[in-house]
């Protein structure tokens, strides 16, 4: 089952212009990291936020994250057209002794030229 | 230094057939994990291997097993084989001590 929801499911914007995705989650977690994929190939890793804390940043992209309400944002700034892929949200989690990433549903980003 | 390897890319199989996907963890990697994305979904997390022992396991029948070698390598066997096995089989590889994956490019596997 998926731990996470992402909104919107689809987006799209023109170049230049700045691309907010949102994720929610249901349980307690360690950390929430964020994975982008081209064309329904291999996932990337973007970003990693830990649970104590409440912003990162990584060149263009920008993660919050409020445990209170479960949720997180991933901003990108200044899209570019290579920026068009699937982004997804994932949460590691408390319990067992392994790093298991619980993925969401995915937002599907276009960056129109 | 490379990344995560998976062979094959692509593999078509019949339903009842069962199937072996292989991976090369990226360099410096002790554990491998394994996930399931259906088309228009996120990875579902099968299992993951750490000192050639499966530590943890998702929400699959023991239909999919799975075993790690000596040099963290790792395979993913699918027996009897469903319709609904068709999906992009994805391999992840870190190391046990922290949170980033690093992905291979995935075998899609359909099942025919």
């Amino acid at each position: 089952s998926q731990q996470g929801e992402e909104d919107p499911q689809a987006l799209s914007i023109q170049e230049g212009e700045n691309a907010t995705m949102n994720c929610s989650y249901k349980t307690s977690i360690n950390n929430l990291q964020w994975y982008r994929q081209n064309s329904g190939r291999g996932l990337v890793h973007l970003i990693l936020i830990r649970s104590n804390e409440r912003e990162k940043h990584s060149g263009r992209l920008r993660v919050t994250l409020d445990t209170s309400k479960k949720s997180s944002s991933l901003l990108i700034t200044a899209s570019r057209a290579a920026d068009t892929a699937s982004y997804f949200c994932a949460t590691g989690n408390y319990g067992g002794a392994t790093n298991k990433l619980i993925f969401g549903t995915g937002t599907l980003l276009a960056v129109q030229p | 230094d490379a990344g995560v390897t998976q062979s094959p890319t692509h593999l078509i199989k019949t339903r009842g057939q069962q199937v072996t996907l292989r991976c090369s963890p990226k360099s410096g990697h002790d554990t491998v994990s394994w996930y399931q994305q259906a088309l228009g979904q996120g990875p579902q997390f099968i299992f993951q291997y750490y000192e050639e022992e499966e530590r943890q396991r998702g929400n699959f029948p023991d239909r999919f097993s799975g075993h790690q070698f000596p040099n963290y390598s790792s395979e993913l066997n699918v027996n009897a084989l469903l319709l609904g096995d068709s999906a992009l089989y994805l391999c992840a590889s870190s190391l046990w001590t922290t949170w980033e994956q690093y992905f291979g490019p995935g075998t899609r596997l359909t099942v025919t």
